[in-house]
């Protein structure tokens, strides 16, 4: 059984310049979390989605944007990267609703470099 | 301001003995308390998780302990082993918030063989 795959693994970009981040979660999970974790902290919570639709944002700014598709899957988007969004981007499942103690699965995450 | 205080921020153990990490919470409204362990290069996984109905819950070689009125919990490793090393977060969520996960700092565990 397949976990939560992220793609890229690593990536790099310049100042200024736009990513797209992905996630397919475990199959039948409905809901997809997007967290940010700088190298020695805990991650901090970007972005919740259940059944396609917004159900949480963190206290991010707009410059970060995200979407749920039908199949459940899911893309962060990050605009005129500076350099303070160098971080792993971690994206999770679970089964339930935003409301569920179900457990968060989380994919290995994609380290993002912003030179 | 850390909504979820966590301590100690690096820990060193020997093989066989017992780790402990500690967190506090100031929002009485959290009612979920899982710990996650992240090695590197991988993202967290769920450990054990509890709630504050309970004092204490036991899985295998971890166990974490729950004092409600001090608003404190700890996670003990007993018999750690080398396997062990990695960094280990304590974190809280409420269902009036959607449940989204507030984390500690994390703590880095190494055991030594």
């Amino acid at each position: 059984d397949a976990g939560v795959t992220q793609s890229p693994t690593h990536l790099i970009k310049t100042r200024g310049q736009h990513v797209t981040l992905r996630c397919s979660p475990i199959s039948g999970h409905k809901s997809v979390s997007w967290y940010q974790q700088v190298l020695g902290q805990g991650p901090q919570f970007i972005f919740q989605y259940y059944e396609k639709e917004e159900r949480g944002r963190g206290n991010f700014p707009d410059r970060f944007s995200a979407r749920q598709f039908p199949n459940y899957s899911s893309e962060l988007n990050v605009n005129a990267l500076l350099l303070g969004d160098s971080a792993l981007y971690l994206c999770a499942s679970k089964t339930a609703g935003t409301g569920s103690n179900s457990p968060l699965h989380f994919g290995n995450g994609t380290r993002l470099t912003v030179t | 301001q850390q909504q979820v205080k966590q301590s100690p921020q690096s820990l060193i153990v020997q093989k066989g003995g017992i780790s402990i990490i500690n967190c506090a919470y100031e929002n009485t409204a959290f009612d979920y308390f899982p710990w996650y362990q992240q090695f590197p290069g991988k993202g967290p996984a769920l450990l054990i998780a509890i709630r504050p109905d309970v004092s204490e819950k036991k899985e295998g070689r971890f166990t974490i302990s729950f004092n409600k009125s001090a608003k404190q919990f700890s996670l003990h490793i007993m018999d750690s082993q080398p396997g062990d090393s990695a960094t280990y977060f304590c974190a809280a969520s409420e269902a009036g918030n959607n449940r989204k996960l507030i984390w500690g700092l994390g703590t880095s565990l190494a055991v030594n063989p």
